[in-house]
């Protein structure tokens, strides 16, 4: 399976700071990427796919780049909303592995 | 757009357990389904994933062999048959749609899961 690795695991910030999250693969995906958001007690949602096409609804303070094995989200300025965990999703392989995730708290 | 998963219990280890997803709201055969799990505190899995036609399906090393899915087009319903449960398979598992059949491997639409609870 190929294993992908977010950091960091966990990010303090504030409203209005910009933030990178980044997903390492364990080989090339060929940007075959989608980053989720998580909120507590709730489900997944997509936000990004083919690590920079933004989902149908997703503010465009989101955005996402890569290639080969290094992939990034970044949140341009935060928004009280953005508060969350985030996970990135490889599906280059058909074994489709998710990174353990990265939590995003109000510093 | 609506997702609902059920079957969740609590299930003794070895034991055997079939999850169902009602889908609504859309064109259940237009798209592939997966299913994606998540242990209390823990990180997303993903489980399995069938095509819209039920002609391909592929799963995790962890459950190959032991979980089966399967749908029925005519009842907009998703299935995941479990057996030979064990304690790590614990989790919230999600029923999960992908958003196009040309994107078959991502999951735009997300039910709100049931709990499954392999314990004796």
């Amino acid at each position: 399976d190929i294993q992908m690795t977010q950091s960091p695991s966990s990010l303090s910030a504030s409203v209005g700071d910009r933030v990178t999250i980044t997903c390492r693969a364990s080989q090339g995906i060929r940007n075959s990427l989608a980053w989720y958001q998580q909120k507590p007690g709730k489900a997944p949602k997509l936000l990004l796919l083919d690590t920079s096409r933004l989902q149908t609804g997703v503010p465009s303070r989101f955005s996402g780049s890569g290639s080969g094995t290094d992939y990034t989200l970044t949140i341009s300025s935060l928004q009280p909303e953005d508060f969350a965990t985030y996970y990135c999703q490889q599906y280059y392989s058909t074994s489709i592995t998710f990174g353990q995730g990265t939590r995003l708290e109000i510093k | 757009v609506q997702l609902v998963e059920s079957g969740g219990v609590v299930v003794q280890p070895g034991g055997s357990l079939r999850l169902s997803c009602a889908a609504s709201g859309f064109t259940f055969d237009d798209f592939s389904m997966h299913w994606v799990r998540q242990a209390p505190g823990k990180g997303l899995e993903w489980v399995s994933l069938i095509a819209w036609d039920g002609g391909k399906s592929y799963y995790a090393d962890s459950v190959r062999g032991r979980f089966t899915i399967s749908r029925d087009n005519s009842k907009n319903s998703l299935f995941l048959q479990m057996n030979s449960l064990r304690s790590e398979d614990s989790a919230l598992y999600y029923c999960g749609r992908a958003p196009h059949i040309t994107i078959p491997y991502v999951i735009d639409v997300w039910g709100q899961g049931t709990t499954v609870t392999v314990s004796s």
